[in-house]
């Protein structure tokens, strides 16, 4: 199983980028990284999803090395409302078979 | 895109009732659906992974005659809480999703069993 292992928490503050890393070190082959966003009383959000090297949307980058055993989610000038729980989940999508979660990590942004 | 409704938000219930929720995906064709449970603080517990038409794979632990899931069509499923006690009382989320693409979820349905 391709355990995941976040920081608990992490503060930052507005306008600065914030980089989270989730370390997997016995991903599989077949395993993609994606992370997720949740609010307190809602259902996660997806942020981003990749397989290896680097990914980037309109709301943030995964970086994945080469050997793929961590990813770091970097999220740029965050404001306040990136206040949130930040999830990476390790699996298969093919088959969505041991789809592991992290404990998760409780981002802070301050003014 | 990608919306996944989920119903009730919200559910209050005397002890012994049994309580369901539904997930829908409302603008693609859900594959697969995903039963989550989620405590204060805790990360997401999955529960069960449903295919359309075929009946729901459960994880260790998670008894099947108490959570019923109902996986009917490409867009709904549903999960029933039979005979629901305090200890039921959570926060449920549901997710979707088709190929290989990741999951899209439910605004989740908090669950108290008085």
């Amino acid at each position: 199983l391709a355990k995941t292992t976040q920081p608990i928490s992490m503060d930052s503050y507005e306008g600065q980028e914030v980089n989270i890393t989730c370390s997997h070190n016995n991903i599989a082959t077949n395993d993609y990284i994606t992370w997720y966003q949740q609010f307190p009383s809602q259902g996660p959000r997806f942020i981003i999803q990749g397989y290896k090297t680097k990914v980037t949307n309109e709301v943030a980058s995964l970086f994945i090395p080469a050997d793929r055993k961590s990813s770091t989610l970097s999220l740029p000038r965050v404001s306040l409302s990136d206040t949130a729980v930040y999830y990476c989940l390790v699996g298969d999508m093919d088959s969505n078979y041991q789809l592991i979660w992290g404990a998760g990590t409780k981002l802070i942004i301050k003014p | 895109g990608a919306v996944v409704s989920q119903h009730p938000s919200w559910v209050i219930c005397k002890s012994g009732t049994s309580v369901k929720i539904e997930c829908r995906s409302l603008d693609f064709q859900a594959t697969t659906m995903f039963w989550y449970r989620q405590f204060p603080k805790q990360s997401l517990m999955l529960m069960a992974t449903s295919n359309e038409g075929s009946k729901a794979t459960y994880e260790q632990g998670v008894e099947k005659d108490k959570f019923l899931i109902n996986h009917a069509s490409l867009t709904l499923s549903t999960l029933t809480v039979t005979s629901a006690h305090p200890e039921d009382s959570s926060f449920y989320i549901c997710s979707a999703s088709w190929g290989n693409q990741p999951q899209h979820f439910g605004d989740g349905t908090r669950l108290s069993i008085l």
